[in-house]
């Protein structure tokens, strides 16, 4: 049974530098979820993939940060002068189309980002 | 505007007693969906529960059930018979539809379920 996987779990890094996370997900899935979680906080919503297209970004989606799914398969997210206030976890989910109505996301273990 | 109010930081429940976990929305939308779930300290989200704007009954999942007040804007969890691997933070968050075919959620800022022995 193979879930929703993220690499690397975590991630130190210093101010200035740039970093990037994988994701795979279940392989069935289309859709591709990226959201950021901050301490005492509810996930928020970064950017969505269906098969290989980017079709949504969040306000929050800065011009530091990129998304690719190249081949509609796996994703990586890339986040370029990292800043202290990126220090997050990142989540990665999937889904697959109009799953009876429930369109439910299957989440990832997260990447967990610390900027020193 | 927050869209999805969970008001309870933190709960403690007894072992083997039931507890409600509150959750308010809030949307002009006719469809959408409200789901639970379950983050452990190992940081994974674990799907809970579903229950769809349409539905006309409550959701339930072996232990969990929704109770669905739609007049109210409220998706309450109960958790029935609690066990010690309870102990987590919970979740409750909305699906929207983007208008692009994104169907993102929107999460409320949890609440730390504690399970005593």
């Amino acid at each position: 049974d193979t879930g929703v996987s993220q690499n690397p779990r975590h991630k130190i890094t210093k101010r200035g530098q740039n970093v990037t996370f994988r994701c795979d997900p279940i392989s069935e899935h289309n859709r591709l979820y990226w959201y950021r979680q901050t301490l005492g906080q509810g996930p928020e919503f970064l950017t969505y993939f269906q098969n290989e297209a980017q079709l949504e970004k969040s306000r929050l989606l800065s011009d530091r940060f990129s998304a690719e799914r190249p081949k509609g398969s796996f994703s990586t997210l890339e986040i370029q002068r990292t800043e202290q206030g990126d220090s997050a976890m990142y989540l990665c989910a999937s889904s697959l189309p109009n799953t009876g109505g429930y369109h439910e996301q299957y989440f990832g273990p997260g990447t967990r980002l610390t900027v020193t | 505007a927050q869209k999805i109010t969970q008001t309870q930081p933190g709960m403690f429940v007894q072992e083997k007693e039931a507890v409600t976990l509150d959750c308010t929305y809030d949307t002009s939308d006719q469809s959408y969906g409200l789901f639970w779930y379950k983050q452990p300290s190992s940081g994974e989200m674990i799907f809970l529960i579903y229950q769809g704007s349409y539905d006309e009954q409550n959701a339930t999942e072996g232990r969990y059930s929704l109770n669905f007040q739609k007049a109210r804007k409220s998706a309450n969890l109960v958790i029935s018979a609690s066990q010690l691997g309870d102990s987590a933070m919970y979740f409750c968050a909305m699906r929207e539809y983007s208008g692009a075919g994104s169907y993102q959620l929107t999460f409320g800022k949890g609440t730390k379920l504690s399970v005593i022995p």
